[in-house]
């Protein structure tokens, strides 16, 4: 089992960019979540999925968008860019009261 | 509104003893977590405790809850210098999708 993977691992990107950081999980969890971590900062929710076709907000969505067409897979988009979201991008899968969390995207936006 | 809160730094001495700090402000919180994070990789769950538990131990690790003040410790015995990392607490309600976590401790271990 590759558990849970993160594509790509580093990315910078220019102001008013857009770019998607895919997140795949082989373990059939129903529950996924993309979080994001600031220096200084725990991790914050920005969206999670409830199962295969089904995403909701988290505590800071602005900026972003999410898709979830396959149960093992949960896109995060940022269609425009902003300095303020250059951030190491984590995604997790969870089974009852565990989560398990992918190895990051570093994201640069300048 | 939910909160965690735990201190920034830790420095202890190869072979002593650790122990890592939080407080939440939930009374309805039922997960209480530790994960660790080394450097470049993601969390990694160490141990969770139920909230109707006091205490868990695992191996090297001890996890004591006083639900009357809201917190939580993490301690390691015998602390190793593979054990510096970062320790976040958090938590989680039942049916809740929505995890709460500290900013994070940052263990050193001096050799």
């Amino acid at each position: 089992n590759a558990g849970v993977t993160q594509t790509p691992k580093f990315r910078v990107l220019k102001t008013g960019q857009s770019m998607t950081l895919l997140c795949a999980q082989d373990m059939n969890h129903e529950y996924m979540y993309w979080y994001r971590q600031d220096p200084g900062m725990g991790l914050r929710l920005i969206h999670y999925s409830v199962g295969e076709g089904t995403t909701a907000k988290g505590e800071v969505p602005d900026g972003y968008n999410v898709s979830r067409l396959k149960k093992q897979n949960f896109l995060l988009g940022l269609e425009s860019a902003a300095p303020s979201q250059t951030s190491v991008y984590f995604c997790a899968s969870s089974y009852r009261q565990e989560q398990f969390f992918g190895p990051g995207t570093r994201l640069t936006v300048l | 509104g939910e909160d965690v809160e735990q201190s920034l730094f830790l420095s202890v001495r190869e072979g002593d003893s650790s122990v890592i700090n939080c407080t939440y402000t939930d009374s309805s919180s039922t997960y209480l977590y530790w994960y660790k994070q080394e450097p470049g990789a993601g969390l990694q769950l160490l141990t969770y405790i139920f909230s109707n538990m006091d205490m868990k131990q695992d191996q090297r690790l001890t996890v004591l809850l006083n639900k009357k003040d809201k917190h939580l410790s993490l301690r390691i015995a015998d602390t190793q210098t593979g054990d510096s990392a970062i320790y976040f607490c958090a938590e989680r309600n039942t049916g809740g999708f929505k995890t709460i976590f500290g900013a994070g401790t940052r263990l050193f271990v001096k050799a």
